[in-house]
């Protein structure tokens, strides 16, 4: 079936460190891949998106996202966190065929503490 | 502000009753899509509509429903809540659909409550 699996549920980090949040999905085909971020209380907010060309990928406060293709993965990045970016993160696919819709993965609890 | 508008923000109803979601999409998008986000299922895709017309089915059940209206604003309507129905509903749009789609605009969610 297909599938968007994020590894960690939750993440507690201090301000300062870095941390790599996974994301790995099941579709065979082409496809689109996001990164929302949801802050407490507030809506789904885009971080950072792959259509096509530079696997590596840069989007607001600071956050990346490599696309590795063979390995099916997508994972979000930022070098060194702060306070503010406690929210819990949404990596999505979008099968380019399917009329736009996005399959989220169940997401990650990110803690920043200070 | 991602231009998305839903309402009510709060909805708080009884078993059995039904509800009625409105969203609003931003100015010029022509798809609207429905999400639900609850704490066992996570964020499930319900529906999609795409300038009047339905377009792709997720994890809907009978009892809910939705159309597009030529204003292209849409409405979700959740018949014999139960409470297990209790969630964030979610609304998004975007300005196309299908291979050409670019990202999708979330609303603020409407948090239905079902006692």
């Amino acid at each position: 079936a297909q599938s968007v699996s994020q590894h960690n549920h939750h993440v507690i980090l201090s301000e300062a460190a870095s941390r790599e949040l996974g994301c790995n999905y099941s579709y065979g085909g082409t496809v689109n891949l996001f990164w929302y971020v949801q802050y407490p209380g507030q809506h789904l907010q885009l971080l950072l998106k792959y259509f096509s060309g530079d696997p590596l990928v840069k989007g607001i406060k600071g956050f990346e996202a490599e696309f590795i293709k063979s390995k099916f993965s997508f994972n979000l990045r930022k070098p060194s966190v702060q306070w503010s970016d406690t929210a819990e993160y949404f990596c999505a696919v979008m099968v380019t065929d399917s009329w736009g819709k996005l399959q989220f993965g169940a997401g990650t609890q990110v803690v920043v503490t200070p | 502000d991602s231009g998305v508008t839903q309402t009510p923000k709060h909805l708080i109803t009884a078993t059995g009753q039904r509800v009625t979601l409105r969203c609003s999409p931003r100015s010029g998008d022509l798809s609207v899509y429905w999400y639900q986000q609850s704490l066992d299922q996570g964020l499930q895709f319900l529906i999609q509509y795409y300038n009047g017309e339905e377009r792709a089915k997720g994890n809907i059940l009978e009892r809910f429903s939705a159309q597009q209206f030529p204003d292209l604003h849409s409405e979700l309507n959740l018949s014999s809540l139960e409470l297990g129905d209790s969630a964030l509903y979610f609304c998004a749009s975007s300005a196309g659909a299908g291979a050409g789609t670019g990202e999708l605009f979330f609303g603020e969610g409407s948090r239905l409550t079902v006692l």
